[in-house]
């Protein structure tokens, strides 16, 4: 699988937008973008995933570059819960990526200040 | 949907026991779970690929006689880590696949083993 880039950390206040980087300029064409987040002691949860257009759903919006060789996870309005480490991560479709595993980087560490 | 369970939370044992550890796919079939070990303040590292009816597939440097993995159904996998040591001692998380097109994994909630 391709290579991600992210910041180690961000910080963001309680309440404002955050907009979190990925590198991929290795990226694909069959590539499908990922996001996690893990929280402290816990699994990582599943936030969003995009192919080539802009994607929303009830966590997070994911925008992509034209050239999709970077991703921006945005987060809306951070709360507290949303601390946590933010992976992104490159899949194949699963037609060509049958049974493989996420290959995760060390993320980025996002801490939210009340 | 597609929740992933894991048991126990956590566990603590003494050196040179075995322990079991459950994943199961509450509300799909999963043809492919895997197991990912994480120690403090790193990130996921895979140990191993396990299909349904078959042999896991274990990464380098992982040994399969210490940690034991079964699929016997599309809804449970176990990791037993035999003989357990201290250096065992680390978060263990599976994932399931749902086998959609992209690709989605699906995780548990991990469970953090303490050999003392």
């Amino acid at each position: 699988d391709a290579k991600t880039t992210q910041p180690n950390s961000m910080e963001s206040n309680e309440e404002e937008p955050v907009h979190l980087p990925c590198n991929h300029s290795t990226i694909s064409g069959t590539d499908y973008i990922h996001w996690y987040r893990q929280l402290p002691s816990q699994g990582p949860e599943y936030v969003i995933h995009g192919l080539t257009s802009n994607v929303n759903n009830r966590m997070a919006s994911l925008a992509i570059a034209e050239d999709r060789k970077s991703s921006t996870l945005i987060l809306h309005r951070a709360t507290l819960r949303d601390a946590a480490v933010y992976y992104c991560i490159l899949r194949k479709a699963r037609r060509d990526n049958y049974g493989q595993n996420f290959v995760f980087g060390p993320g980025t560490r996002l801490s939210v200040l009340p | 949907g597609a929740v992933v369970s894991q048991h126990p939370s956590w566990v603590i044992c003494k050196s040179g026991t075995s322990v079991k550890i459950e994943c199961r796919s509450l509300d799909f079939q999963a043809t492919t779970m895997f197991w990912y070990r994480q120690f403090p303040k790193q990130s996921l590292m895979l140990m191993a690929t396990s299909n349904e009816g078959s042999k896991a597939t274990y990464e380098q440097g992982v040994e399969k006689d210490k940690f034991l993995i079964n699929h016997a159904s599309l809804t449970l996998s176990t990791l037993t880590v035999t003989s357990a040591h201290p250096e065992d001692s680390s978060f263990y998380i599976c994932s399931a696949s749902t086998g959609e097109l992209y690709n989605e994994q699906f995780f548990g909630p991990g469970t953090r083993l303490t050999v003392l």
